[in-house]
């Protein structure tokens, strides 16, 4: 079944504590991109991932690394994470296809930060 | 920068009515994609219907239906004979095609469905 996984799905952690959610799709996807959806703001862009090694940032990539070893990973690392990184968080990937792009996501990571 | 705007935080519609949501975008790029994207309350992304830009034609899938006005920089969906199963928060999304893999969302509307 193609799909994008995200882990965990749930995660309470308290400030300062360095933590790391996986993104893994098996649709061997060139793109990748992480968001972060708070309410009253929609879906905000981090980062997003043309290829392996490429790495570009989105609109809110403050406080947050990523890295692309493989096509098919895309971990969102937060170094220090602070309260206000208190989201619900979605990685999704496409084609590299420039004919649509549409993009399948995940099913999202709750994520407090006490 | 681009920005998307969805000025109806939320809407109702009776259950077999049609209802019509508004995007509005702001953009000096001429190739771009158009999305709308639905999230139920289980919050999995799913996609509506997209539109090319360069594309007049208005995209329909099944019960939905986007208005394509490029000039006026206006997407909305429309959704006939409305169902319980489409209440959700309905996102629209704009994507360039010009060289980046940005995407820009909007705030979105949360669609109610009276029975």
């Amino acid at each position: 079944e193609a799909q994008v996984t995200q882990n965990p799905r749930y995660l309470i952690t308290v400030t300062g504590k360095k933590l790391t959610v996986t993104c893994s799709q098996n649709m061997n996807h060139e793109y990748m991109s992480w968001y972060r959806q708070d309410p009253g703001l929609g879906l905000r862009q981090i980062y997003y991932s043309m290829n392996v090694e490429v790495t570009d940032k989105g609109d809110v990539p403050e406080g947050y690394k990523v890295s692309r070893k493989e096509k098919r990973n895309f971990p969102l690392i937060l170094e220090s994470p602070s309260p206000n990184q208190t989201s619900l968080y979605f990685c999704a990937s496409s084609t590299a296809e420039w004919t649509w792009g549409t993009q399948y996501f995940g099913p999202g990571t709750r994520l407090t930060v006490l | 920068a681009q920005t998307v705007t969805q000025s109806q935080p939320e809407m109702s519609v009776q259950e077999a009515e049609t209802v019509t949501l508004s995007c509005t975008y702001d953009t000096s790029e001429s190739d771009y994609y158009l999305f709308w994207y639905k999230q139920p309350p289980s919050r999995q992304m799913i996609l509506v219907i997209r539109q090319e830009a360069y594309k007049q034609q208005n995209a329909t899938e099944n019960r939905f239906s986007v208005n394509f006005q490029k000039a006026a920089k206006s997407f909305s969906l429309k959704i006939s004979d409305s169902q319980l199963g489409d209440a959700a928060m309905y996102f629209c999304a704009y994507r360039s095609r010009e060289g980046t893999y940005k995407y820009i969302f909007g705030t979105g509307t949360r669609l109610k469905v009276l029975a």
